[in-house]
C-alpha cells in the first residue's frame, strides 16, 4: 500500500512567519503534487514535481515555493505566510510508469491557520 | 488551461434513492478519474476511464465515458450512509497532471 505522509495536521502560524510543509511517500513515485483545498474551489494545484530537483508551477504557485532534494520527500514553502494561504494543503504522489494509470496517492493532509 | 466542470455542486440524496453526478470539460480528455473524499478525510482514487463509451461499474457505482470523451457521469444506487462525501471527477493534462473538478458534496438524508 501506497503511504503518503504529512509532517502535521493541523498548524496554526503568525502573519509573516515561514512555513514549512512536509510531505513524504514511501513508493518510490517521481510525479509529487501539493494542492490547496478550500470551500468551493475543489483541488487547487500549486506545484508539481516529476523528478528529484525538477519542479514545475502549477494553476496557483504564487506566495509559495517547493523544495525536492530526495525522490520521497517533497516540501511547500511559504516565505512569508498570509492570512488568505490559511487553508487545507494536500500532497499526492503517483507513479507515470503505470501508463494511463496515473492515479494520485493523497496525503491525510495540513490545516493550516494563518493568523 | 483544461478545466472540468462538475454538476450539480451539492446533493441531498434519501437514503434508499438513486443520484447522478456530472463532470464535463470543453476539451476531449485523453481519461478521466474519479476520487471520493469522506467528510473528514483525503481524496481516494475510486476508478479511471479511458475509452470512449467506457461504462465500469462498482458494486452500486457505475461509471461512464461519454462516445465523445468530454463528459462523464457517477450513477451510484440504493444510496447508503456510507456514500456521503465529495466526488471529485479529474481529467488528464499533459505532464502527468491532472485537472480536477470543483467536486460534488453530497449529504445522505437517512
Amino acid at each position: 500500500d501506497v503511504k503518503v505522509t504529512q509532517s502535521s495536521r493541523y498548524l496554526v502560524k503568525r502573519t509573516g512567519e515561514k512555513v514549512f510543509l512536509e510531505c513524504v511517500q514511501d513508493m518510490d513515485h517521481e510525479n509529487m503534487f501539493w494542492y490547496r483545498q478550500d470551500p468551493g474551489l475543489g483541488l487547487r494545484l500549486i506545484y508539481f514535481s516529476y523528478d528529484v530537483k525538477m519542479k514545475e508551477k502549477g494553476d496557483i504557485p504564487e506566495g509559495y515555493s517547493v523544495s525536492r532534494e530526495k525522490k520521497e520527500r517533497f516540501s511547500l514553502i511559504l516565505e512569508s505566510a498570509s492570512t488568505n494561504q490559511t487553508s487545507m494543503y494536500l500532497c499526492a504522489s503517483s507513479d507515470p510508469g503505470q501508463g494511463y494509470g496515473n492515479e494520485q496517492f493523497f496525503g491525510p493532509g495540513t490545516r493550516l491557520t494563518v493568523l | 488551461g483544461q478545466q472540468v466542470m462538475q454538476i450539480p455542486q451539492y446533493q441531498h440524496v434519501q437514503e434508499g434513492e438513486d443520484f447522478t453526478t456530472y463532470c464535463n470539460s470543453s476539451t476531449t480528455l485523453s481519461n478521466i478519474q474519479w476520487y471520493k473524499q469522506r467528510p473528514g478525510g483525503h481524496p481516494v482514487f475510486l476508478i479511471q476511464l479511458v475509452k470512449s463509451g467506457e461504462v465500469k461499474k462498482q458494486k452500486r457505482l457505475t461509471f461512464q465515458f461519454g462516445e465523445a470523451k468530454k463528459n462523464s457521469s457517477l450513477h451510484i444506487t440504493a444510496t447508503q450512509t456510507t456514500d456521503v462525501g465529495t466526488y471529485f471527477c479529474a481529467g488528464q493534462r499533459g505532464n502527468n497532471r491532472l485537472a480536477f473538478g470543483k467536486g460534488n458534496q453530497v449529504v445522505v438524508i437517512p
